[in-house]
């Protein structure tokens, strides 16, 4: 069965410090995959996604940037952290292709704290 | 472009009572139609989707949902709520494409609330 991970589960960060975050998929091979920002338990935002090795696509503009350098991996990354990036991170992936009828699946955040 | 409603910030009802959880979309085409749940402090998890045929779909913990075509509707209903049952739900929206690779479009979520 497939399975994703991320991690760290939790993370605090001073202001203006670098940040990686970590999404893995196991048990499936070219997944399309996911990265988004949900603010006080509410919406959710999505930030990138990626159909493939290297292929990203960016939905914001932001001070975040996303890396895809393996088939199931994919990071989220920061040079400088700003106050307003505090939130749940969270990662997705779905199958590829299909017609689009598969759900997104989705690893159990990574909950940032700026300070 | 694709978009989802959903209309409530928050429900509240009774245990043992039917639940609701209202959703509306607006999509130019056919849409495929999901629902999740996330608890406190974990990611979302997939409830049940409709892709075409019978209005009403079946998913996990005893949910239903009836996809309407004529109201762009797609409620999610239980017939006895559970306290467990208290949650954040989302409605998610995509429009069949050839290559399937966009990501879903999300509601802003309704928290829901069974009452002992």
């Amino acid at each position: 069965s497939q399975t994703i991970h991320q991690w760290p589960a939790t993370l605090v960060q001073p202001v203006g410090s670098p940040l990686s975050l970590e999404c893995t998929v196991e048990g499936t091979s070219n997944p399309n995959l996911y990265w988004y920002r949900q603010a006080a338990g509410r919406g959710l935002q999505l930030l990138f996604y990626s159909v493939g090795i290297g292929q990203i696509s960016s939905e914001v503009p932001q001070n975040l940037s996303a890396s895809r350098p393996q088939d199931r991996q994919f990071i989220l990354s920061s040079k400088k952290l700003l106050l307003s990036d505090s939130g749940f991170y969270l990662c997705a992936w779905s199958i590829r292709g299909r017609g689009g009828n598969q759900p997104q699946h989705f690893g159990d955040g990574t909950r940032l704290s700026i300070l | 472009a694709q978009s989802v409603a959903q209309p409530e910030d928050q429900v509240n009802v009774a245990e043992g009572n039917p639940l609701t959880v209202k959703c509306t979309y607006s999509v130019s085409g056919n849409p495929y139609l999901f629902w999740y749940v996330q608890y406190p402090n974990r990611g979302l998890q997939f409830l049940l989707k409709y892709i075409t045929g019978d209005n009403l779909v079946k998913g996990s913990y005893g949910f239903e949902a009836e996809f309407n075509k004529s109201q762009t509707s797609f409620h999610l209903k239980k017939p006895s709520a559970l306290v467990s049952d208290s949650a954040l739900y989302f409605c998610a929206v995509r429009v069949p494409f050839l290559s399937g690779n966009t990501p879903l479009v999300f509601g802003k979520g309704t928290r829901l609330s069974v009452i002992a």
